[in-house]
């Protein structure tokens, strides 16, 4: 089956700095790709969709500043949490879907903390 | 807005025991449904769907009937085994296009020997 891994897999930042989370859909071109948070005993939240080569659409509440996201090519899309803060910390996780393809793959998640 | 609705965890079974993870939906039209498992340390797996009313989908000795009347698409197993434990996601797909899934708060899976 279709294949999406995600780097780092855990990642520990202080508070301020800037991290950014690669997903790449490794044997299909992904022509979209989704970011989704996980908050501990929570469901997944849909953060942003992002189609190869125009800007993401965000969510509501979601800013857009603050969790910038580009998907320049049909395998890679990244997320940076800018001037991170410790409420940002969480699970953060990727999931892509080809052309025509409505179903979607998902990678193995980061886990990101901020001290 | 969609929402999915399931059980919370964790619920702890025994080997051989029958299991039913509860999950209802509220959606405009009429969305597709999905079950995902999450097995510790790996990322989100598609167990089974169904993307219409009456659809059964099955895999792996799980099966879930898409209810629209009672709009519910619980999850169940005759039998489990210890290598089920995991977390389930009941999820729906309503979009139209390339929209995101709107997923359950999950349900922690335990399965005692």
């Amino acid at each position: 089956g279709a294949v999406v891994s995600q780097h780092p897999s855990r990642v520990i930042c202080k508070s301020g700095t800037s991290v950014k989370i690669e997903c790449r859909s490794l044997d299909f071109q992904a022509t979209t790709m989704f970011w989704y948070r996980q908050f501990p005993k929570q469901s997944l939240m849909l953060m942003a969709t992002s189609n190869e080569g125009s800007k993401a659409t965000y969510e509501q509440g979601v800013e857009k500043d603050k969790f910038l996201i580009n998907h320049a090519s049909l395998t890679l899309s990244t997320l940076t949490v800018t001037s991170a803060h410790p409420e940002d910390s969480s699970f953060y996780i990727c999931s892509a879907s080809g052309q025509g393809i409505w179903e979607q793959y998902f990678g193995p998640g980061t886990r990101l903390t901020v001290t | 807005g969609d929402s999915v609705t399931q059980m919370e965890g964790p619920v702890t079974l025994s080997e051989e025991a029958f299991l039913t993870i509860n999950c209802t939906y509220t959606a405009t039209g009429y969305p597709s449904l999905f079950w995902y498992v999450q097995y510790p340390g790996e990322g989100l797996q598609l167990l089974l769907k169904a993307t219409k009313a009456d659809d059964k989908g099955s895999n792996k000795g799980f099966e879930a009937t898409y209810r629209k009347e009672t709009t519910s698409f619980h999850l169940e197993k005759g039998s489990v085994q210890v290598s089920d434990s995991a977390v389930y996601f009941c999820a729906l797909y309503s979009g139209g296009g390339a929209d995101g899934l709107t997923f359950g708060k999950g349900t922690h899976l335990i399965i005692q020997p």
